[in-house]
């Protein structure tokens, strides 16, 4: 089945600089890619997804890249803010009835 | 609220009690989910329900029992449970499992088996 690798596990950034988070899957064969973002205490929240057949898509300061040769795909967060802090999830998808296969998170702290 | 409502919130269980975690969703989704969330396996799928039909076990414990009546209740039934399973059990929804597209996420019920 899919395997999805998100690296790093934690990140500290100074406010106002980029963030990057990697994930890395194992099935060729995954075409929808979510990123969720769980505050403290809160749900997990879908902030953008991108699909296969895309190559990168952008939501004001955040934005997804796909690089299906290499299997990996990136969440950029710039200028970041204090309330950007929060676990990011990955997941991929194959589609048909599977459901999303997460990444175990990365806890980002943007230090103000 | 996103329309995922989950209750209790707060579920402190000896292991030898029964209860019971409800999910309820109104946004007129099909299919429904139960994740277990904890230090070791942030995000980890339990069940997977399509339109009432159970299209995924992932290998869980008999001792969790999901039932799903109808497309807007799903129910994780709990019965002699560890300490270890103690965790945020989070339930979702999407507008099928094709996909796996746009899950919305309930708040969480926090277990504490004692």
């Amino acid at each position: 089945g899919e395997n999805v690798e998100q690296h790093p596990s934690t990140l500290s950034v100074q406010e106002g600089d980029s963030a990057v988070i990697k994930c890395t899957y194992s099935d060729s064969a995954s075409n929808y890619f979510p990123w969720y973002k769980q505050e403290l205490g809160k749900r997990p929240q879908l902030i953008i997804d991108i699909r296969s057949n895309v190559g990168e898509k952008k939501d004001q300061r955040i934005a997804v890249t796909l690089n299906k040769t290499a299997k990996h795909f990136s969440l950029h967060i710039t200028e970041t803010q204090p309330e950007d802090s929060a676990v990011y999830f990955c997941a991929a998808s194959i589609g048909g009835n599977t459901p999303l296969v997460f990444g175990k998170g990365t806890r980002l702290s943007v230090i103000a | 609220e996103t329309g995922v409502t989950q209750t209790p919130r707060h579920l402190v269980m000896g292991m030898t009690n029964k209860k019971s975690l409800k999910c309820e969703q109104h946004l007129g989704h099909n299919a429904m989910y139960w994740y277990k969330q904890s230090a070791k396996k942030p995000l980890e799928l339990m069940f997977v329900y399509n339109f009432k039909e159970q299209t995924e076990n992932n290998s869980v414990p008999s001792r969790f029992s999901p039932e799903c009546p109808n497309s807007s209740h799903l129910f994780l039934h709990l019965h002699t449970l560890q300490p270890e399973d103690s965790a945020l059990y989070l339930c979702a929804s999407s507008q099928e499992a094709l996909q796996g597209v746009g899950y919305t996420f309930g708040s969480g019920t926090r277990l504490t088996v004692v």
